[in-house]
C-alpha cells in the first residue's frame, strides 16, 4: 500500500515569509497528526486530527501556525510569518483510528530552513 | 500530563554485546507504550508496541508499571541495528508523545 506523503521535502525561506505543507495520508486512515522535530530532539505533536475534525492543538502556536484537513484527507500546514526558530523537519503521519494499539505511519517530513 | 524520558541521547556497543535503550514515562491510566526506530535516510517506522508482547527483530521491551518503565532489549546487537530509537506513550483518544530519542550505534 501506498505511503504517507509529504511535499515538499526541503524549502527554505526568509523570516517573516510565509509557508504551507502538504500532506496525504494513507487512504482509510480516520487519524491524521503533524509534529514538529526540531534537530536534536523527539517529535513533537502541533495538532491531531480525527477525519476534519481537530482532536488536540494544545501545542500548536496558533498567533503563527495553522492547519486544515478538508474533507478528512488531506491536510496543510501553514506558518505565518515564520521565525528563525520554526527550522526543523515537519512530519506528517496517519492511523487508522486512535484507539488502542494503534500504528502511526510516518512520511518522509519536510526539512524547514528559515534564514 | 504524560511525558516519556529517555535518558541516554547516544549509546554505543560492539557488535554481539548486549543493548538496553532506556525508557521511563509517567502518566497517570493505563499507557500503550511503543519503540519508534529511524535508520540513516528513512521514515521513522514502528518497532514494536508492548501490548503485543513480541520480538521484533531481537528486540524485546517489557512494561514495568511499578518503575514506569519500558527499556528495550536486544542480547546481541547488530551493525544494522544502529539508528535512531523513540520511546512513545499513546493515551486512547489522545496524542502520542515521544521521548527525545536515543542514538545507537554499533561498532564492528
Amino acid at each position: 500500500e501506498a505511503g504517507v506523503a509529504q511535499s515538499p521535502r526541503y524549502k527554505i525561506i526568509e523570516k517573516r515569509q510565509s509557508v504551507a505543507f502538504w500532506c496525504n495520508p494513507i487512504s482509510g486512515h480516520a487519524t491524521l497528526y503533524w509534529y514538529q522535530q526540531i534537530l536534536g530532539q523527539g517529535p513533537k505533536l502541533l495538532i491531531q486530527f480525527q477525519n476534519n475534525g481537530v482532536v488536540d492543538d494544545s501545542q500548536l502556536p496558533k498567533d503563527r501556525f495553522s492547519a486544515e484537513r478538508l474533507k478528512g484527507v488531506d491536510s496543510t500546514l501553514k506558518i505565518q510569518p515564520a521565525k528563525l526558530e520554526d527550522s526543523a523537519v515537519y512530519l506528517c503521519a496517519s492511523s487508522f483510528w486512535t484507539g488502542m494499539n494503534t500504528e502511526a505511519f510516518f512520511g518522509q517530513g519536510t526539512r524547514l530552513t528559515v534564514v | 500530563a504524560q511525558r516519556v524520558t529517555q535518558p541516554e541521547k547516544l549509546l554505543s556497543v560492539f557488535k554481539g554485546a548486549p543493548v538496553e535503550l532506556k525508557c521511563n514515562y509517567s502518566y497517570s491510566g493505563s499507557p500503550e507504550l511503543f519503540w519508534y526506530v529511524q535508520y540513516s535516510r528513512q521514515r521513522l517506522q514502528l518497532l514494536l508496541r508492548h501490548i503485543s508482547r513480541e520480538s521484533i527483530k531481537g528486540f524485546t521491551a517489557d512494561l514495568n508499571k511499578g518503575e514506569t518503565s519500558f527499556h528495550l532489549k536486544k542480547p546481541f546487537a547488530q551493525e544494522e541495528d544502529s539508528a535512531m530509537y523513540y520511546c512513545a506513550l499513546h493515551a486512547s483518544g489522545s496524542r502520542l508523545t515521544f521521548g527525545e530519542g536515543t542514538q545507537l550505534t554499533v561498532n564492528p
